[in-house]
This record gives structure tokens, sequence and C-alpha cells, in this order.
């Protein structure tokens, strides 16, 4: 099957400025997860979508992070403005479950951000 | 929240031998972890995970095992060989909500 799509793969942007980072999920996927990661370290859950609604968001930035997940399918990331600390790799994930499964995550090759 | 501790931060295996990466957790509700592979610039990839149902699990050269009493559980490669060579990332989650990962180990194996 198909893996999970991001673009794009790299962005290079300076402080202040917005960027968005697009996710197509695995056909059939219900769930689907944007995490971040910095370099180092292990990636961190920013928003969890099952279908088109928010199941957790309680680690996104939301003073500059949005996400959406239009007919629960592609799904979207955006920061406005970025800041240094946000150069990290973001990482879309997702997986079959619609809720209360312990599925299988399958992640997406990542969008490298720096942000200068 | 969920805080998963991961150690060693590094480790260096000779070709052959064995390699062991403890993970701890701090939810005791916690119920399913995987463990992920990642591969330098590439994504992570499951490898093996554990339900709470069971105590260990066997794939190949890759074990798990789980102990919910003490909330740890470790991940086991035998026989390792180069291309073992890698970051794996254990993680901890009721159910798939909220996935907590560890900090990574970065395994080196000599040749």
């Amino acid at each position: 099957e198909a893996g999970v799509a991001q673009s794009p793969r790299y962005k290079i942007i300076e402080k202040r400025q917005s960027v968005a980072f697009w996710c197509n999920p695995i056909s059939g996927h219900a769930t689907l997860y944007w995490y971040q990661q910095i370099l180092g370290q292990g990636p961190k859950l920013l928003i969890q979508f099952q279908n088109n609604g928010v199941v957790d968001d309680s680690q996104l930035p939301k003073d500059r992070f949005s996400a959406e997940r239009l007919k629960g399918v592609d799904s979207t990331l955006k920061i406005q403005p970025a800041k240094l600390e946000d150069s990290a790799v973001y990482l879309c994930a997702s997986s079959f479950s619609t809720g209360g499964g312990q599925e299988t995550q399958y992640f997406g090759p990542g969008t490298r951000l720096l942000v200068l | 929240g969920e805080n998963v501790e991961q150690h060693p931060s590094t480790l260096s295996v000779q070709e052959g031998d064995s390699a062991v990466i403890k993970c701890t957790y701090s939810d005791s509700a916690s119920n399913y972890f995987p463990w992920y592979k990642q591969e330098l610039g590439k994504r992570p990839q499951l490898i093996i995970d554990i339900r709470s149902n069971v105590g260990e699990k066997k794939d190949q050269r890759i074990a798990v095992t789980l102990n919910k009493t003490a909330k740890h559980f470790s991940l086991h490669i035998t026989e390792t060989q180069p291309e073992d060579s890698a970051v794996y990332f254990c993680a901890a989650s009721f159910n798939d909500y909220k996935l907590s990962f560890g900090a990574g180990t970065t395994v080196t194996v000599r040749a």
C-alpha cells in the first residue's frame, strides 16, 4: 500500500514568516497525527485527528500553530509567525484506528524546517 | 501526562553481540508499547510492539519484555548486524492516544 505522503520535504524560512506543511495519510486511515521532532529528541505529538475532529491538541502552541483536516483525509499544519525554536522535522503519521484500538502508526518522510 | 525515559542514550556493540535498551513510563494506564527504528534522515518505522496483556514478544532477533508492576519495558537485539545501526525510540500510550516517545538510543554496531 502507498505510504504517508508529506510535502514539502525541506523548507527554509526567516523568523516571523509563515509556513505550511501538507500530509496525505494512508488511504482508509481514520486517525492522523502531527509530530515535531527536534534534533536529537524523540517525536513530540502536536495534534491528533480522528476523521476530521481533533482528539488532542494539548501540546500544540496555539498562538502560532494551527492545523486542520478537512473532509477527514488530507491535513495541513501551519506556523505563523515562525520562531527560531520551530526548527525541527515535522512528521505526519496515520493509523487505521477509529478510536480505542492499539493500531500501528505509520510515519511519513517528514518536512525538515529551518528557521533563520 | 505520560513521561517516558529511555536509557542509554548511546550504545556501541560489537557485531554479533546483544544490545539492550530500557525504558520506563509514568502512567500506569498505558497499555501499548511500540518500538521504532529511525535511520539517519529517514522516517521512524515500527519494528515491534507489545500490549499490556503479555509480558514478552519475540520476532526473529528482536524481543521486547514488559514489566507492568515496575512500569518498564526493554528491547533486546541479539546477534547484532551492521544494519542494526540506527536510533531506536520506545513509546507508550493508552490505546493509541497520545503516544509519548523516549529521547532515543543511538546504536552503533562495530564490524
